[in-house]
């Protein structure tokens, strides 16, 4: 079965402050890769991450980083210094043998100014 | 990338009719797909579009109540029909290039069925 699991309903933090979003997930396939996207207000998802299941180096993009650890099936995402931009619904998500996406059920950050 | 408009960004329908959401894609994709999201929730596949002949549905999601239609590789349209208020939710047409790749998505259509 695969299932990805966001714990983090919602997450409420002040300014500039560090925040990591959990993600844990569950496949039998062995090749198979990740996404973050994000869902602001506005409704469209926007696309953050790929990752596949052979590349477990940690990547940093600005005040973005992911931490892939498959020895915890997890793909954590960190925001360093949040803004009040940051506020959005942020979904994880898989793909692997049926080339479909099984989002988590999203963690909604809350920025607070 | 691509850029995704999608058609209307939101509706108030009655119950028992019908809305049509179109879907339209800047460049020519190789999949399109539709998907459903209630209230506070996550992402349900309603289906995969296909060019040229029937889409293919979910478990739990048939073509009498989600009929789709995809003519041609930049256009999708999916039709609601004999709406209730349990189909109040937001639709999203997302596109990718197939397999492992990356999916872009449309701004959503806000349905609210009274």
């Amino acid at each position: 079965a695969q299932k990805v699991t966001q714990a983090q309903t919602e997450i409420s933090v002040v300014e500039k402050e560090d925040v990591t979003l959990d993600c844990v997930y569950e496949t039998r396939d062995t090749t198979y890769y990740l996404f973050w996207y994000k869902q602001p207000p506005s409704g469209e998802l926007v696309f953050l991450i790929r990752r596949n299941s052979f590349d477990e180096q940690n990547e940093i993009s600005g005040r973005y980083s992911w931490n892939f650890q498959k020895s915890t099936s997890s793909f954590n995402f960190t925001i360093t210094a949040s803004q009040v931009v940051d506020s959005a619904v942020y979904f994880c998500a898989l793909i692997s043998g049926t080339y479909k996406y099984i989002f988590g059920t999203g963690t909604r950050l809350k920025v607070l100014a | 990338s691509a850029v995704i408009s999608q058609k209307p960004s939101r509706d108030i329908c009655q119950r028992g009719t019908s809305l049509t959401i179109q879907c339209q894609v800047d460049s020519q994709v190789t999949m399109m797909f539709w998907y459903r999201q209630q209230p506070g929730q996550s992402l349900t596949l309603i289906a995969t579009a296909n060019q040229g002949s029937e889409a293919t549905y979910e478990s739990g999601f048939v073509i009498d109540k989600f009929p789709i239609s995809r003519p041609n590789l930049t256009f999708s349209t999916l039709t609601v029909s004999n709406m209730s208020p349990e189909d109040s939710s937001i639709y999203l047409c997302s596109v990718s290039t197939g397999g492992y790749t990356e999916a872009f998505f449309g701004q959503g259509t806000r349905l609210t069925v009274v």
